[in-house]
């Protein structure tokens, strides 16, 4: 079963708009962490950010800020007034502790930011 | 360099080859991990490793064979290659048992023929 689901395959918008990343997750375990990294068109992973389970707080990081949610089980991540640097596949992961903490990684969704 | 270290970055093989992809990284992390990106299907998990000489099966392990003799050192093989492991394989590393952060290495593109 898909620990991690990214709903959005691909989203298209134009600069300067702001854009929300959608990331469910499911896990039994107390204690997780969960992650967004980006994979920009040359390929590598660049990691964004890391959530424990007991950190509820939201996070602003210049134009990223990400949303957790334990009730909905949701880590939503948002871009405000996007660039066209911001298109590549976003990816939301999960790490347990019953998995050797190994990510689990939603299949990510596609960003295409048009000028 | 510091950091992690995939090679090679490109390889074409013949189905019924075997190949290795080496994974080497500089900062003694315990874990270690291969997963494999194809398209529709994000990254998976092939194998990971908590430490030398201890493995574990991920996802996808199926006609994957690792070890870890030395802490830096984490190579896949793929005893006798087939087109569906055609894809993109990246190696990652952790410093321990909680996660702060995984570092990935660039990735290797295989192309099975």
């Amino acid at each position: 079963a898909q620990k991690v689901t990214q709903a959005q395959t691909e989203i298209s918008v134009v600069e300067k708009e702001d854009v929300t990343l959608d990331c469910v997750y499911e896990t039994r375990d107390t204690t997780y962490y969960l992650f967004w990294y980006k994979q920009p068109p040359s390929g590598e992973l660049v990691f964004l950010i890391r959530r424990n389970s007991f950190d509820e707080q939201n996070e602003i990081s210049g134009r990223y800020s990400w949303n957790f949610q334990k009730s909905t089980s949701s880590f939503n991540f948002t871009i405000t007034a996007s660039q066209v640097v911001d298109s590549a596949v976003y990816f939301c992961a999960l790490s347990e502790a019953n998995s050797g903490y190994a990510l689990n990684f939603g299949k990510g969704t596609s960003l295409l930011v048009t000028p | 360099d510091a950091g992690i270290t995939q090679s090679p970055r490109y390889k074409i093989t013949e189905t019924g080859r075997q190949v290795t992809l080496m994974c080497h990284q500089t900062w003694s992390h315990s874990y270690m991990f291969w997963y494999r990106q194809d398209l529709g299907h994000g990254l998976r998990l092939i194998y990971y490793s908590a430490a030398a000489d201890i493995t574990d099966k991920g996802e996808v392990p199926d006609g994957y064979v690792v070890s870890r003799s030395k802490t830096e050192n984490f190579p896949l093989t793929l005893e006798s290659a087939t087109r569906s492991q055609t894809s993109v394989y990246f190696c990652a590393s952790s410093e321990g048992t909680v996660p702060y952060g995984y570092t990935f290495g660039s990735g290797t593109r295989l192309t099975v023929v």
